[in-house]
């Protein structure tokens, strides 16, 4: 079955880095868009960014562009969230999901699956 | 950017009772939009996309409407499970946009 196993995360001061991984399994990893979706503590959900199947294109919230780089293996099955210049509002929690279906463009999918959900801190 | 916006923004409900949620889309957003349900400490999990469409494993007591700005998620008679919060999501345009929840709860 399809699984999608989150690692990474952790506390961090302003301005640091962190990089978070999602190891999925159970389907052909190549052939779906991945996406991160975040929610601050006791808050909704908030896309954060979109990578193509192939890794050609990513997309990003105007928060965190610049700052968060999306990646992805497709030999690994490995999707990645490098998150550099954090700031305290970046805190919460981070899935990782399969983006199903949409266009080229890639709009109009939906997640389908999605991993457990990695937290990080970032505090002084 | 196309802002969702959810109502209630609570409801206690009883098991058995119809439950009703309703999203707003401040632009067209045609079919594009799914429901996600959240229980707490957990992913959230794919109800129904696009509007209408029910994710293949998801109890028929779940169902969705609407078209272009407005729809709507309808549990025809909750179960005990069914405690949650309930998101819209809009996937027609970047970036992809999120209603702020509705929680079910316990009347």
């Amino acid at each position: 079955q399809v699984q999608l196993v989150q690692s990474g995360g952790g506390v961090v001061q302003p301005g640091g880095s962190l990089r978070l991984s999602c190891d999925v399994s159970g389907y052909n990893f190549e052939r779906h868009g991945m996406q991160w979706v975040r929610q601050a503590p006791g808050k909704g959900l908030e896309w954060v960014a979109l990578i193509w199947f192939d890794g050609s294109r990513a997309l990003y919230m105007d928060s965190v562009r610049g700052r968060f780089t999306v990646s992805r293996d497709n030999s690994r099955n490995t999707l990645s969230l490098q998150m550099n210049s954090l700031r305290v509002e970046d805190t919460g929690v981070y899935y990782c999901a399969r983006h199903l279906g949409g266009t080229l463009e890639g709009v109009q999918g939906r997640l389908d699956h999605w991993g457990q959900g990695t937290r990080v801190t970032v505090s002084s | 950017d196309i802002q969702l916006t959810q109502s209630p923004a609570s409801v206690s409900a009883s098991v058995g009772d119809r439950v009703t949620i309703t999203c707003r889309a401040s632009q067209d957003v045609n079919n594009w939009l799914g429901w996600y349900q959240q229980k707490p400490g957990k992913a959230p999990k794919l109800l129904i996309f696009p509007s209408s469409s029910l994710e293949s494993g998801v109890p028929s007591r779940f169902s969705g409407s609407g078209s272009v700005t407005d729809f709507t998620l309808t549990i025809s008679s909750l179960q005990p499970e069914d405690f949650a919060t309930y998101y819209c999501h809009q996937t027609h345009s970047f970036p992809f946009t999120f209603g702020p929840g509705t929680k079910v709860d316990v009347k």
